[in-house]
């Protein structure tokens, strides 16, 4: 079965104090994974692709990379408007566009 | 483009009555997704559609019901509302790779 896992649950940084994202997955045949942003009262917004082993992508202070088995998304030197919700997502083995989505990380940045 | 529209923001039923969100999309996308997110946790699908005419079940259909008569529409119909339904439901669309998510509607079942 599909499975997305993501950890930690929920993170408390510093402001300025990097740190990772966690998002593992036992899909057979994975055909890209997809991280979104979540802030409160809102709808997830996407932020990265990744398609096969060793691809990064970056944007702002954000840089997801990619493995066989996992993707981390860094966040280097945070800002208070970095706190939110990140979700990662894989398509499902057998159904084209459909995406299997882990639980996420809440990431709450302090000033 | 407005993207992904969503209506109402917000709702509250009764347990038993009905109700149908509804879900724009103008990018032409052929995908279409209903999710629902219950407080803390993933999103999970409900139903999804390829394009119009044709839709499908997802993980958690119980209780909803869908239709698609045009590659713009895909409202999500509850019928006889329950506490379980107390959600936020989100409806996404897609061409192709990542979806792109409507703001939302939060309901609540009393």
């Amino acid at each position: 079965e599909d499975q997305v896992t993501q950890s930690p649950e929920a993170l408390r940084l510093q402001e300025g104090e990097s740190s990772s994202l966690n998002c593992s997955y036992t899909v057979s045949g994975l055909r890209g994974l997809f991280w979104y942003r979540q802030d409160p009262g809102k709808g997830p917004e996407f932020l990265f692709t990744l398609y096969s082993a060793g691809e990064e992508k970056e944007k702002e202070r954000l840089k997801a990379t990619l493995t066989k088995k996992e993707s981390f998304l860094h966040i280097t030197a945070p800002k208070p408007e970095d706190s939110a919700t990140y979700l990662c997502a894989v398509p499902f083995q057998a159904a084209g566009n459909k995406l299997t989505f882990g639980g996420g990380t809440r990431v709450l940045v302090k000033p | 483009n407005a993207g992904v529209t969503q209506t109402p923001k917000f709702r509250i039923l009764k347990i038993g009555q009905s109700m149908t969100l509804q879900c724009t999309q103008d990018m032409n996308h052929n995908y279409m997704y209903w999710y629902r997110q219950d407080p803390g946790m993933g999103l999970k699908l409900i139903y999804y559609s390829v394009g119009a005419g044709i839709t499908d079940k997802g993980e958690v259909p119980n209780g909803y019901n869908v239709s698609r008569s045009t590659t713009e529409d895909f409202p999500l119909r509850l019928e006889l509302a329950a506490p379980s339904q107390t959600s936020v439901y989100f409806c996404a669309s897609t061409a192709v790779g990542e979806q792109y998510f409507g703001p939302g509607t939060r309901l609540t079942v009393t």
